[in-house]
C-alpha cells in the first residue's frame, strides 16, 4: 500500500543547530515528493518538491531535502535552525494527478 | 495576489445545525480538495473535485457535503448527521499542469457549542 511515514513525532533543537526530518514513502514508481511546514492555527506551505533529475532539491527558508530511492526516503536538512523554524512539517507524495498522501507531521520546537 | 480564501476563519456550530464554509481560489486550478486535521492524526481527506460539477469522496465523507458549481468555488457542508465536526479544515488545490504541488488555504477552525 502506498504511504508515507514520518517516524519522528516531536523533535526539539537548538538555536543554531542542526536539522534533519526524516521521511520514507512506499510507492511503486517515481514518485512526486513535497515538504510543507505549517505554522499554527495556518495553512500548510510548500517548502520544496522534488520530481526528477538532482537528488538535491533546494527550497524556501533555507531548507533542503535529498532523495534517496535505494532508502525510499527525502529528508529534510536545515544547517542552521532559526526559532521562527518551530512549526510543524509535512511530508508528502504525490501518486497521480488526484491523490496526495500527506505523512502524519514532525512538530518542531526549538530552543533559544 | 493569486491564493486560496477560506472563510470565516472560526466557525461556531450548535447541535444539529449544518454550517458551510467557504473556499475560492483565483489560481485558475482544475481540482480542489477538502482536508479536516485534528491533533495529531495530519491531514484526512474529505472530499475533492477535479472538474467543475464533478467530485468524489475521500477518506472521511460522511456527514460533509460539497459542490463545484464554479471551477472557483468548492464549498464545504458538515452537515448534522457529523457526530464530532470540532477541527481545522484546510482547503487546497492543484493544476493538472506545472509543479503539481497543492495550494492551501489558511484554514477554517470550527467548533460545535
Amino acid at each position: 500500500a502506498q504511504s508515507v511515514t514520518q517516524p519522528d513525532i516531536h523533535i526539539t533543537v537548538s538555536e543554531g543547530a542542526s536539522l534533519e526530518l526524516r521521511c520514507n514513502y512506499s510507492y511503486g514508481a517515481t514518485p512526486y515528493l513535497f515538504w510543507y511546514v505549517q505554522s499554527p492555527g495556518q495553512g500548510l506551505q510548500l517548502l520544496l518538491k522534488y520530481f526528477s533529475g538532482d537528488t538535491l532539491v533546494q527550497g524556501i527558508k533555507g531548507f533542503e531535502a535529498e532523495f534517496k530511492r535505494s532508502q525510499s526516503s527525502f529528508n529534510l536538512r536545515k544547517p542552521s535552525v532559526h526559532w521562527s523554524d518551530a512549526a510543524e512539517y509535512f511530508c508528502a507524495v504525490r501518486t497521480s494527478y488526484d491523490k496526495v498522501i500527506f505523512g502524519p507531521g514532525t512538530s518542531l520546537s526549538v530552543i533559544p | 495576489d493569486g491564493g486560496i480564501t477560506q472563510s470565516p476563519k472560526y466557525l461556531f456550530r450548535k447541535e444539529g445545525q449544518n454550517v458551510t464554509l467557504s473556499c475560492e481560489q483565483n489560481l485558475n486550478h482544475d481540482a480542489m480538495y477538502w482536508y479536516r486535521q485534528d491533533p495529531g492524526q495530519g491531514l484526512r481527506l474529505i472530499y475533492y473535485s477535479q472538474i467543475v460539477n464533478d467530485f468524489q469522496k475521500g477518506d472521511i465523507a460522511e456527514g460533509y457535503s460539497v459542490s463545484r458549481e464554479k471551477k472557483e468555488s468548492f464549498p464545504l457542508t458538515v452537515t448534522s448527521a457529523q457526530k464530532n465536526p470540532t477541527a481545522f479544515y484546510l482547503c487546497a488545490s492543484t493544476s493538472r499542469s506545472g509543479d503539481y504541488g497543492y495550494t492551501f488555504g489558511s484554514g477554517t477552525r470550527l467548533t460545535v457549542v
